[in-house]
């Protein structure tokens, strides 16, 4: 069954470092999404991206944040200047495409920990 | 705006006896509803979902829920509950039209005893 993968699982950075997040949706869908969850907590929405471009985003994605699609596969989310609130996993989903039914598929995950 | 509340940080419940969790919503139009569940230092995992037709659906595992729209709620249900579905279950509502944000409640915990 086709799903979304997410490297790295883990990454620990100092703040102030740029860290990029990594995903691979699934082939055929069109939309794109990036969400956060601080401990287990509440799953928040950061922005949601289709055809290229940001289609909606959450007041938590400020100017140090930025996604991009750089090669028609991956589709990555920077963090330009971490913050110690930064600190969460961030998931990363997909949708749509000829299948579509309504459901955002998930990935696994990338934990990050800003020390 | 789209919101979802779980009104139970947690609920307990012993196995094999029937299990609800709760989730309401508020959206304008006519909703898509989902639930997903999240197992220990996991991704979100879709269960099921309401888009249209019988208000009564049926997901993954064994779970259901029932669309009420006169109550805007989307409780989810399970007969016979098993330890193996202790897990952090999150009700999500998204608009009908378009491909607009999936927003998720807060999660309820819900954990079965043996």
């Amino acid at each position: 069954e086709p799903e979304v993968t997410q490297t790295p699982s883990h990454q620990v950075t100092q703040m102030g470092q740029e860290v990029i997040l990594r995903c691979v949706p699934i082939s055929n869908h069109l939309y794109f999404y990036w969400y956060r969850q601080i401990l287990g907590q509440k799953v928040e929405f950061l922005v949601s991206f289709y055809n290229n471009e940001i289609s909606e985003k959450s007041e938590i994605f400020d100017d140090q944040f930025s996604v991009e699609r750089p090669d028609g596969s991956n589709f990555t989310l920077k963090i330009r200047s971490t913050k110690l609130e930064d600190s969460a996993m961030y998931f990363c989903a997909s949708s749509g495409g000829g299948t579509n039914t309504g459901e955002l598929f998930f990935g696994e995950g990338s934990r990050l920990t800003v020390l | 705006a789209q919101s979802v509340a779980q009104p139970e940080d947690q609920v307990n419940v012993a196995e094999g006896n029937p299990l609800t969790v709760k989730c309401t919503y508020s959206v304008s139009g006519n909703p898509y509803l989902f639930w997903y569940v999240q197992y220990p230092n996991r991704g979100l995992q879709f269960l099921l979902k309401y888009i249209t037709g019988d208000n009564l659906v049926k997901g993954s595992y064994g779970f259901e829920a029932e669309f009420n729209k006169s109550q805007t709620s989307f409780h989810l249900k399970k007969p016979s509950a098993l330890v193996s579905a202790s897990a952090l279950y999150f009700c999500a509502v998204r608009f009908r039209s378009g491909y607009s944000t999936l927003t998720f409640g807060k999660g309820t915990m819900l954990l079965v005893s043996p």
